[in-house]
């Protein structure tokens, strides 16, 4: 069966860096693309960007270019989300979820989400 | 960017009605690319619906998903206590990929 495992909580202070990881398995890595999404405390959804499996191709939303960095690993069939120089209102569970192309395909599988806090 | 607008923020019903949420994009979604989830306290969204119409595997047939360009609807026929949560509606016909705000369905 598919799964998404994200890894566990981080607390990082404001102007850090932090890397999450998301391991898949239960299907081709290559064949399908990741996106990743957060959600702030008590809000709703936003995309951060997305990654190829195949290829490494990256899209990031627009709010984020020059401070995220997705990169896979296909022998382990992981991807990581790097974002930098961390703010309070970076704060929020980040999810990974499988989208196979980056557009014109909805996020069918997810994983557990990692709470990221930033804080003083 | 396309914006997307839900109604009601806050849908207030009981066990066995129906529930009418909606979706208002600020334009036309490319070929109603339009998904609609599910999110419980605490757990990851939960697709249900995608092309504005289809059924992900093992969503029951209670959930029901409609409309076309701009205007779609996320019907719960019957609602059963397992249903109250938060809904969010999604366009991936186009980047960047937008959610809507969400709609609360709490119990009356």
């Amino acid at each position: 069966q598919v799964q998404l495992v994200q890894s566990g909580s981080e607390v990082q202070k404001p102007g850090a860096s932090v890397r999450v990881s998301c391991k898949t398995s239960g299907y081709t890595f290559t064949t399908y693309g990741i996106s990743w999404v957060r959600q702030a405390p008590g809000q709703g959804l936003e995309w951060m960007g997305w990654i190829s499996g195949y290829n490494g191709n990256t899209n990031y939303a627009r709010d984020l270019q020059g401070r995220v960095t997705m990169t896979t690993d296909t022998s382990t069939s992981t991807v990581y989300m790097e974002l930098r120089s961390l703010r309070s209102d970076d704060t929020a569970v980040y999810y990974c979820a499988r989208d196979p192309h980056g557009v014109t395909s909805p996020f069918d599988y997810w994983g557990q989400g990692t709470l990221v806090t930033v804080s003083s | 960017e396309i914006v997307l607008t839900q109604s009601p923020g806050t849908l207030s019903l009981s066990p066995g009605e129906r529930a009418t949420l909606s979706c208002r994009a600020s334009q036309g979604v490319t070929r109603n690319y339009l998904a609609w989830y599910q999110q419980k306290p605490g757990q990851a969204p939960r697709l249900l619906i995608s092309g504005a119409s289809s059924r992900a595997t093992g969503i029951p047939d209670r959930f029901s998903g409609s409309g076309s360009g701009a205007d779609f609807t996320l019907t719960i026929s019957r609602l059963e206590p397992e249903d109250f949560a938060v809904y969010y509606c999604h366009q991936y016909g186009s980047s960047p990929s937008t959610f809507g705000q969400g709609t609360r369905l709490e119990i009356k």
